[in-house]
C-alpha cells in the first residue's frame, strides 16, 4: 500500500525562483495537509484541505505561497518568488475523517 | 494561543532502560493529543492516539499518558531499544471539536545506545 508521495526529494534553487512541491496522499483519504519544518520554527501547519477545498490556510506565511488540489489524488504548494528564507522541509499528508494523519517522506528545499 | 512544549529537549540511554517524555500544553481545551515518532530525513509516524476522553493508550511497549486538566501527557516507553532511537513529537488539536488541526511540540531526540 503506497503511503503519501512527495517530489522532489530535494530542490535547490536560487532566489526569485519559482519552486512548486508535489503531493500524492493515500487513495481514500478525504483530507491533505501541507507542514514546513525548520530548526528555529518546528513542525507548523500551512494549509489543509478537505474533500479538496481548503479549510484553513492562516498558517500561509504571505503571498509568495499558494497551494492547489485540482482532484482527491494531487496536491501542489508553490512558492513564487522564492526567499533564502523559505528554506527548510516542506510535509505532506493525509488522513481520513479524524483518523492519524499519514506524512510523506518530505521535500527539502534549499533556496540560494 | 495553545503552545506546545516538550521536556527534554534531548536524551541519551543506554539499552534496557525504561524511559518518560513529557509533554505539555497550555490550555486545556484539546480535542485529542497525538505522539509521533520521526526518523532521521523521514516523514512522522503515528504512534499513538489519545482522545480527551481518556487518560491513556497503549501500543506495545508504549504508554502515553493524558491529564488535560493540568495539561500534560507522558510517553512511556519500556525496555528501550536502539531501534527506537528517533524524535518523538507530540501534538495536540486544539478546541472541544475536531478541526484536524495539529500543535506540535519541538520535540525530543531520543538515542538509545547498546
Amino acid at each position: 500500500d503506497a503511503g503519501v508521495i512527495q517530489s522532489p526529494r530535494h530542490e535547490v534553487t536560487e532566489m526569485g525562483q519559482e519552486v512548486t512541491l508535489r503531493c500524492k496522499p493515500i487513495s481514500g483519504h478525504n483530507s491533505l495537509f501541507w507542514y514546513r519544518q525548520t530548526m528555529m520554527r518546528g513542525l507548523e501547519l500551512l494549509i489543509y484541505f478537505n474533500n479538496n477545498v481548503p479549510i484553513d490556510d492562516s498558517g500561509m506565511p504571505e503571498d509568495r505561497f499558494s497551494a492547489k488540489m485540482p482532484n482527491a489524488s494531487f496536491s501542489t504548494l508553490k512558492i513564487q518568488p522564492s526567499e533564502p528564507r523559505d528554506s527548510a522541509v516542506y510535509f505532506c499528508a493525509s488522513s481520513f475523517s479524524g483518523q492519524p494523519q499519514h506524512f510523506g517522506d518530505g521535500t527539502r528545499l534549499s533556496i540560494l | 494561543k495553545q503552545e506546545v512544549t516538550q521536556i527534554p529537549a534531548a536524551l541519551s540511554v543506554p539499552e534496557g532502560e525504561n524511559l518518560v517524555l513529557n509533554c505539555s500544553f497550555t490550555d486545556s481545551a484539546i480535542y485529542n493529543l497525538q505522539w509521533f515518532r520521526q526518523d532521521p530525513g523521514k516523514g512522522l509516524t503515528s504512534l499513538l492516539l489519545i482522545q480527551s476522553s481518556q487518560r491513556e493508550q497503549t501500543s506495545g511497549r508504549l504508554n502515553a499518558s493524558l491529564d488535560k486538566s493540568s495539561g500534560r501527557s507522558t510517553l512511556y516507553i519500556a525496555a528501550s531499544q536502539p531501534g527506537d532511537s528517533a524524535t518523538y513529537l507530540c501534538a495536540v488539536v486544539p478546541g472541544s471539536y475536531n478541526t484536524d488541526k495539529l500543535i506540535f511540540g519541538t520535540g525530543t531526540r531520543l538515542q538509545v545506545f547498546p
